[in-house]
Parts: C-alpha cells; sequence; structure tokens
C-alpha cells in the first residue's frame, strides 16, 4: 500500500462542474501540499496545509489530520484547471513522500 | 522577482556519461530540493541542500550527488548514466527548511534523455 494515494487517478468535468480530489496518507506529516503540474512539466504549489482549511479564488483545500485526509475542491471548473494535481505530504521524520497524481480534464 | 530558474531546460545524453544540472533559487531562499519525475515511479525526491549543507537525502544511488554554493544556487550530478535516469528534474526552492515543510516555488524543469 503507498503511503499517499489519491483519487480519482483520472477526472473528466464539464466546465461549471464542481470537483474535488481527494488524498489519503498513512504516515505522520507536518505539512500537505497541493501541487498542480501542467503539460511541459513545471509545477505550481497550490496549497501548504498543516490544519484546517485553506482558499484561493476558486480553489479550496481541507485537511483533517485525525483521519490522514486532504480534499482539493475546483468550484466553477474552467478548461484551464485541466492539470494534473499532486498531493504531497512532508513527513514527520522530514522525508517527502509525492501522490501518484489526479488528472484533470476540463471539457468546454 | 524572479522565479526559480533551471538550466538546461532539455538536454540529451549517452549511457556513462555524466551530466549536471542548475537550479537558481529566489533571491533571499536559502534551501533547495531536488526532484526526479518519470512515468513509471512518479516524483521522488532525491535531496535538499540548506546554507550549503545537505540536510536530507532520498533513496537514489551514490550517482546521484549534489552541492550548494554560498549564493544559494545548487548544481546536481548524475555520473555514468543509465537509460533509467531519464526523466524529467525539478527543483524548489523556499525560505526556510525542512524538505516541503515551508513554502516552496518550483522550477519549470530539466527534461534530461539517456540514449
Amino acid at each position: 500500500k503507498n503511503e499517499v494515494e489519491q483519487s480519482p487517478q483520472n477526472l473528466t468535468a464539464q466546465e461549471g462542474e464542481f470537483i474535488t480530489i481527494n488524498c489519503s496518507y498513512s504516515v505522520g506529516i507536518s505539512a500537505l501540499h497541493w501541487l498542480q503540474q501542467h503539460p511541459g512539466g513545471g509545477i505550481v504549489s497550490l496549497f501548504m496545509l498543516s490544519s484546517g482549511k485553506k482558499k484561493h479564488g476558486r480553489l479550496i483545500a481541507t485537511i483533517n489530520i485525525q483521519e490522514k485526509h486532504s480534499s482539493l475542491h475546483i468550484t466553477a471548473s474552467h478548461p484551464r484547471d485541466s492539470a494534473v494535481y499532486i498531493c504531497a505530504v512532508s513527513t514527520s521524520y522530514d522525508k517527502v513522500i509525492f501522490g501518484p497524481g489526479t488528472s484533470l480534464s476540463v471539457i468546454p | 522577482k524572479a522565479g526559480v530558474t533551471q538550466t538546461p531546460r532539455y538536454l540529451i545524453k549517452t549511457r556513462g556519461q555524466q551530466v549536471t544540472l542548475s537550479c537558481s533559487p529566489i533571491s533571499g531562499h536559502r534551501s533547495v530540493s531536488w526532484y526526479q519525475q518519470t512515468p513509471g515511479q512518479g516524483l521522488q525526491f532525491l535531496f535538499e541542500y540548506f546554507s550549503e549543507t545537505q540536510r536530507n537525502k532520498g533513496n537514489f544511488p551514490g550517482r546521484f550527488s549534489g552541492r550548494q554554493f554560498s549564493n544559494s544556487r545548487s548544481e546536481m550530478n548524475v555520473s555514468t548514466l543509465e537509460l533509467g535516469d531519464s526523466a524529467l528534474y525539478l527543483c524548489a526552492s523556499s525560505f526556510g527548511t525542512g524538505s516541503l515543510n515551508t513554502e516552496a516555488f518550483f522550477g519549470q524543469g530539466t527534461r534530461l534523455t539517456v540514449v
């Protein structure tokens, strides 16, 4: 079993839909990141969480430390949101573990 | 404020050769982390440097090494290249130490192809 898992693996949505991507982990963490990777490779850090909830524009990220689970929500999705979303954790013993990524395609 | 700059963007090398990749962090950032991304293994942590010292290392063979200079620029070296080293190599910079313990900014990556 991987230490960081994401679901779904692939997601296709219609423009305007509400999207949720989930991340679960089995290790102790000091922080969790949601990353966005567009074709071409560049990665953008969307959120860094250690507790609670953060919002930036149409994006919302939540984390439940007790349940070892985080979600990334995209409201009013747009084709420019099409990308791979990666959950990454910085563990209590200072290692970084990445999830396998969720490939999102938003269709006009 | 300039972002994280990685050079070169693309590189083709032959098996057995060695390669050096460069990462210039955001001004004022003292931590540089390196990552390897392949289709089969996804993203994996290579190592982190802070104030010229390697703070943390992932599970990679000794052929992978790095260093950081006094201006925080970092280089990564891979010796005796193997076909499996073909990957996108990404670096990230942050102000504080601890791999992804603080907000990190990623470069565009160097795509290495070993033939």
